[in-house]
């Protein structure tokens, strides 16, 4: 099979704080991972490209300095929210590609008070 | 990526056929179409993909039309179960970025 996991799967933080989310690839090794944001009942948004070894790429309107990324290994990329507002909570999902499929982590809620 | 169009919500009576389109007018000729869905507060689930020929694995199947601008996924026998979101996308392939429409809202109804 080909599981993705993120840890947490929920987090509650004060606004200002810094968060990381983790997104690994438990069986498979994955070169590019993507992450996705999706506010409740819309579809998901796409936020940027995380390559092993270099720099992710990020969408048109998404702040590199707010969200920052890191794609250290072949198993793990992570997301890291920084000052943290309530406008960032949302759910973030990461996928991990194989051969001609995404695979997809089972989300992240978070929430900023 | 082509942008893809869907009904924003369908309904299906339980253990009948679901027939999910989707329209890709603007898909280039090394696009592939892909069918995700979601369950709520859950990751997107793969379904199945195709670039021009029909397929079918244990989960659905894909009809694609000739002029490779629409698209099909049916479910053969829908369960209350199959109620999510579904999405489809046109990509170049799956380490490729997807950019997600609005999907649609399926309901299997009991």
């Amino acid at each position: 099979g080909a599981v993705v996991s993120q840890h947490p799967s929920r987090v509650i933080c004060k606004s200002g704080t810094s968060v990381k989310i983790e997104c690994r690839s438990l069986d498979f090794q994955a070169t590019t991972m993507f992450w996705y944001r999706q506010f409740p009942k819309k579809s998901l948004m796409l936020m940027a490209t995380s390559n092993e070894g270099s720099k992710a790429t990020y969408e048109q309107g998404v702040e590199k300095d707010k969200f920052l990324i890191n794609h250290a290994s072949l198993t793990l990329s992570t997301l890291t929210v920084t000052s943290a507002h309530p406008e960032d909570s949302s759910f973030y999902i990461c996928s991990a590609s194989k051969n001609n499929e995404q695979f997809f982590g089972p989300g992240t809620r978070l929430t900023v008070l | 990526d082509a942008k893809t169009t869907q009904p924003t919500s369908m309904d299906c009576a339980e253990g009948r056929a679901a027939n999910l389109p989707c329209n890709h007018s603007t898909i280039s000729g090394n696009e592939y179409v892909y069918w995700y869905r979601q369950i709520h507060s859950q990751g997107p689930q793969y379904i199945i993909h195709g670039l021009k020929n029909n397929e079918t694995n244990e989960m659905a199947s894909l009809i694609i039309t000739e002029d490779r601008k629409s698209s099909t996924l049916i479910l053969p026998h829908a369960t209350l179960r199959d109620t999510a979101v579904y999405y489809c996308i046109a990509t170049n392939t799956g380490t490729y970025k997807y950019i997600f429409g609005t999907g649609t809202r399926l309901k299997v109804l009991a």
